[in-house]
């Protein structure tokens, strides 16, 4: 089936870390994704893991992969009022490049 | 910005209506997708065309049909527009089908129908 599952709603306090978790169920997908939506906005490519990778370090960004629950999630260090927006998590589906997205955990970030 | 432009930002139709979307890829992407993203929702696939051709649909009706042309601009077109399909809209260019083929996506066309 294509499913990807993440919380809705996160909020923390500037400068603290940031933590979004995401459920997916294809255990054939090859690569995983964030993105990141700002209001009224596309969606902007933060980082991907490929899927024999347990963890991915992107300057604040760190992606985590646990294969076997699949379990994806990403941290932010010292999250920034900036970082206020919607993370869509996205698994790679088939055999030609569909994004399988979840619904989008939206990050609210306060002084 | 990725590169990916689309048209117009913003439309209002009425129901029955046709419309169409456009998207010009980044530069040297042979490969577009179009999303739909309902309000509050994540994006679903409607389908991907590489080279001028179809290569994969969503579970989208007949009534959404599209177009890739040579310079690899994409149209998506919509017939009989439902109030359901007030959403907005987004393609996405990638330089191939591989699996290390990223998707960058345009700031999209945000539909209202009524």
């Amino acid at each position: 089936g294509e499913d990807v599952e993440q919380s809705l709603f996160l909020s923390v306090r500037e400068g603290d870390s940031s933590v979004i978790n995401c459920t997916y169920t294809d255990s054939s997908s090859t690569y995983l994704y964030w993105y990141k939506q700002e209001p009224g906005a596309g969606l902007q490519l933060l980082t991907y893991i490929f899927s024999n990778m347990d963890m991915k370090q992107d300057q604040r960004l760190t992606v985590l992969l646990n294969k076997k629950d699949k379990h994806l999630s990403l941290r932010i260090a010292d999250t920034q009022t900036g970082d206020s927006a919607i993370y869509f998590c996205a698994e790679r589906y088939g055999g030609y490049n569909k994004l399988i997205f979840g619904a989008g955990t939206r990050l609210a970030v306060h002084p | 910005e990725t590169g990916v432009t689309q048209s117009p930002t913003h439309l209002i139709k009425t129901r029955g209506q046709q419309v169409t979307l456009r998207c010009s890829s980044q530069s040297g992407h042979n490969t577009v997708s179009w999303y739909q993203q309902a309000l509050g929702q994540g994006p679903q696939f409607i389908f991907q065309y590489y080279r001028e051709e179809e290569n994969g649909r969503g579970n989208f009706p007949p009534r959404f049909s599209g177009l890739q042309f040579p310079n690899y601009s994409s149209e998506l077109n919509v017939n009989a527009l439902e109030l359901d399909d007030s959403a907005l809209y987004l393609c996405a260019s990638s330089s191939g089908l591989g699996d290390q083929e990223t998707q960058y996506f345009g700031p999209g066309t945000r539909l209202l129908v009524l």
